[in-house]
């Protein structure tokens, strides 16, 4: 079966500390993976995409890796700020126009 | 502000009603993605439509419907309308359309809140 897990389902941390988030999948043929971060009640918004043959992207204080091979992603927030807070969402795409979600990650940032 | 629009912002209405939800993809995307998030659920994808045609189905009920018009554009109708309907409806729009195949970015629009009475 074709799912996408996250771990933690939430967490809190202080700003100004770095923290990583997990993805687990098991979706077959795998084709891409995109981390997206969503604003509570606003559409999500695109972090990072990574196809096979890519095992790290970086954007900004968000860098995403991935391990094609135990189907595991990271993604690693550096000196986090308030306005990280948010839900973060891991997201597979298996081929076509297969896309497959994960619950998502809470995420609170607090001073 | 991903350039793509979605109106009404909020609609509240009663059961078994109908309501017609509207998207504006980007300039120049050819591909529009509904999605579907409840609040104690994650997205859920619902349709997707590329060039006027529908080229993906996800959990979308019999009594949802969706059509992209030829200026692209794009409305998902929901009818007898359920109180399990009530969620965050979420269009997204993407340039080439095979979002599960390559790494064609989509980008979202701020959704429609629709609650049911």
């Amino acid at each position: 079966k074709n799912q996408v897990e996250q771990s933690p389902q939430s967490l809190i941390i202080l700003e100004g500390k770095n923290c990583t988030l997990q993805c687990n999948y098991t979706v077959s043929p795998f084709s891409n993976l995109r981390w997206y971060k969503q604003d509570t009640g606003r559409g999500p918004v695109s972090l990072t995409i990574m196809t096979f043959s890519e095992n790290t992207k970086s954007n900004g204080r968000y860098t995403a890796t991935l391990d094609a091979d135990t189907k595991q992603s990271s993604l690693h927030i550096t000196a986090s700020q308030l306005s990280d807070s948010a839900s973060y969402i891991c997201v597979v795409g298996g081929g076509g126009n297969k896309l497959v979600f994960g619950a998502g990650t809470i995420l609170r940032v607090k001073s | 502000d991903s350039g793509v629009t979605q109106t009404p912002k909020h609609l509240i209405t009663a059961t078994g009603q109908r309501v017609t939800l509207r998207c504006s993809p980007r300039s120049g995307d050819l591909s529009v993605y509904w999605y579907q998030q409840s609040l104690d659920q994650g997205l859920q994808f619902l349709i997707q439509y590329y060039n006027g045609e529908e080229r993906a189905k996800g959990n979308i009920l019999e009594r949802f419907s969706a059509q992209q018009f030829p200026d692209l554009h794009s409305e998902l109708n929901l009818s007898s309308l359920e109180l399990g309907d009530s969620a965050l409806y979420f269009c997204a729009s993407s340039l080439l359309g095979l979002a599960g195949g390559g790494t064609d970015t989509q980008y979202f629009g701020p959704g429609t809140r629709l609650t049911v009475l």
